[in-house]
């Protein structure tokens, strides 16, 4: 399977814990995003790299959300401090930059977490 | 301020049928536009885009029509198909931020046979 995929599938952490979702993109796409989605919504902008450089930030994610792209490979989203608000699904997603301004994007299916 | 705004929450139709889809955006300096189709349990997937530079791209059975002076795009869907039926999402990208997509709040199609 060449798309993007996202480990674990399904987290249940207690208020308070950490947790770290990854995501591994489509081999040789430059880019990488980051996205949350709750019930009735659209997914909502997190973050996004170019190779292993992060470009933009939502205000969205707050001091307790960081992401990392090393060697602009795989990708990690850590929470720390969990609250019960964090609860969403978190979409990765790829595209192939490079030269191309504007690229479709590739999604993995999701990582949904649950905060009690 | 929702940027992208997709005011139909759900659309039924009978297959065989025609499917409009609805979108409209407030962002000025949006210029291209995506839509994708969620089934349940797996992510968006791409369907087609527009330049605002056009105001129609067709691929297969899938329309997009922009209307860039009302800020409004629509996806044509002829004819529907059960397979179709599906969450729809509406994206808007900026020429000085093309990584990052706006999304709608998506709009669920239900196919009847």
């Amino acid at each position: 399977d060449t798309g993007v995929s996202q480990n674990p599938r399904h987290k249940i952490t207690k208020r308070g814990q950490n947790v770290t979702f990854r995501c591994d993109p489509i081999s040789e796409h430059n880019r990488l995003y980051w996205y949350r989605q709750t019930l009735g919504q659209g997914p909502e902008f997190l973050t996004y790299f170019q190779n292993e450089a992060q470009l933009e930030k939502s205000r969205l994610l707050s001091d307790r959300f960081s992401a990392e792209r090393p060697k602009g490979s795989f990708s990690t989203l850590e929470i720390q401090r969990t609250e019960q608000g964090d609860s969403a699904m978190y979409l990765c997603a790829s595209s192939p930059g490079g030269g191309v301004l504007y690229n479709e994007q590739f999604f993995g299916p999701g990582t949904r977490l649950t905060v009690l | 301020d929702q940027q992208v705004k997709q005011n139909s929450p759900s659309l039924s139709v009978q297959e065989g049928r025609i499917s409009i889809l609805n979108c409209d955006y407030t962002n000025s300096m949006f210029d291209y536009f995506l839509w994708y189709k969620k089934y349940p349990a797996e992510g968006p997937t791409f369907l087609i885009s527009i330049s605002s530079i056009k105001d129609k791209n067709e691929d297969g059975r899938f329309t997009v029509f922009l209307n860039k002076s009302a800020k409004h795009l629509s996806l044509h869907i002829v004819p529907s198909q059960p397979g179709d039926s599906a969450v729809y999402f509406c994206a808007a990208s900026e020429y000085t931020n093309a990584g990052k997509s706006t999304f709608g709040d998506g709009t669920t199609l239900t196919v009847k046979p």
